[in-house]
C-alpha cells in the first residue's frame, strides 16, 4: 500500500527566505505526487502535481517541487517566502497499483515570520 | 473558477443521531470523495464513488456511513447513529478524470460536532 511522510511537525522559516517542506514515500506502482496547502477553517487547495519526466516541478504561487526517484521524495519549494504562505501544507501520493484513493501525509505547518 | 460546495458550514448534533452533509460537485466531475479531518490533524479517506456506486472505501466508512447522489448535482454522506468520535472536519472531493495524476478539488468542509 502507498504511505506518505512528512518528517517535520513544523517549519519556521523569515520571510524572503527560502522554503522546502519535505516529503518522502512508498508505493508499489508508479507514483502520484501532489502538494496541497490548507488556510484556517478551508479547504485543501491544489498547489502542484508531479509530471513524469519533470524532476522540477512549478504550481500556484511561485511554489515548485523537487521529485527525486532514488530518495522517494518530493520536497516542495519556494524561492522566497511570504508572510502570506503561512498554513499547513499536506503531501499526496497516489498509487497506480491501489485505485483512486489519495492516501495525505500528516501535514506540515508552515510559519514565515516578518 | 467552479468550486465544490458544500453545506451546512457546521452541523451540531446530539451522539445517536442522524446526520446528513450534503455536496454539490464540480458540473463536469466524474470522481466524488469523502475525506475527513480531525483537529487539522491528519487528512483520512473514506470514500470514493464513480458511476453512482461506491468503488473505494475505507476502513473507517462502516456500516454506520452511506453515500448517495440522489440527483444530477448532489453528492451526500450519511452518518447513521453519530458517535463522539465523529466529530471532526468532513470534506467532499471531486476529480474530472480518473486518472491517476488528475488532482483532487476540495470544498470548504462541514465541521461536525457531536456532543
Amino acid at each position: 500500500a502507498q504511505s506518505v511522510a512528512q518528517p517535520e511537525d513544523q517549519v519556521n522559516v523569515a520571510e524572503g527566505n527560502p522554503l522546502t517542506v519535505k516529503c518522502t514515500y512508498s508505493v508499489s506502482g508508479n507514483p502520484y505526487l501532489f502538494w496541497y496547502v490548507q488556510y484556517p477553517n478551508r479547504g485543501l487547495q491544489f498547489l502542484l502535481k508531479y509530471i513524469t519526466g519533470d524532476n522540477l516541478v512549478k504550481g500556484s504561487y511561485g511554489f515548485e517541487a523537487e521529485f527525486n526517484k532514488s530518495q522517494t521524495s518530493f520536497h516542495l519549494k519556494k524561492p522566497s517566502a511570504l508572510v502570506s504562505d503561512s498554513a499547513l501544507y499536506f503531501c499526496a501520493v497516489r498509487d497506480d497499483n491501489y485505485g483512486q484513493n489519495f492516501v495525505f501525509g500528516p501535514g506540515t505547518r508552515l510559519s514565515v515570520l516578518p | 473558477e467552479p468550486e465544490v460546495t458544500q453545506t451546512p458550514s457546521h452541523q451540531v448534533t446530539q451522539m445517536g443521531q442522524e446526520v446528513i452533509l450534503r455536496c454539490v460537485p464540480i458540473s463536469n466531475h466524474l470522481y466524488f470523495y469523502w475525506y475527513r479531518q480531525i483537529l487539522g490533524q491528519k487528512v483520512e479517506f473514506l470514500v470514493s464513488f464513480y458511476n453512482n456506486e461506491i468503488s473505494e472505501k475505507s476502513e473507517i466508512f462502516d456500516d454506520q456511513f452511506s453515500v448517495e447522489r440522489p440527483d444530477g448535482s448532489n453528492f451526500t454522506l450519511k452518518i447513521r447513529s453519530t458517535k463522539l468520535e465523529d466529530s471532526a472536519m468532513y470534506f467532499c472531493a471531486s476529480s474530472e478524470l480518473g486518472e491517476q495524476n488528475s488532482p483532487l478539488h476540495f470544498g470548504n468542509g462541514t465541521r461536525l460536532t457531536v456532543t
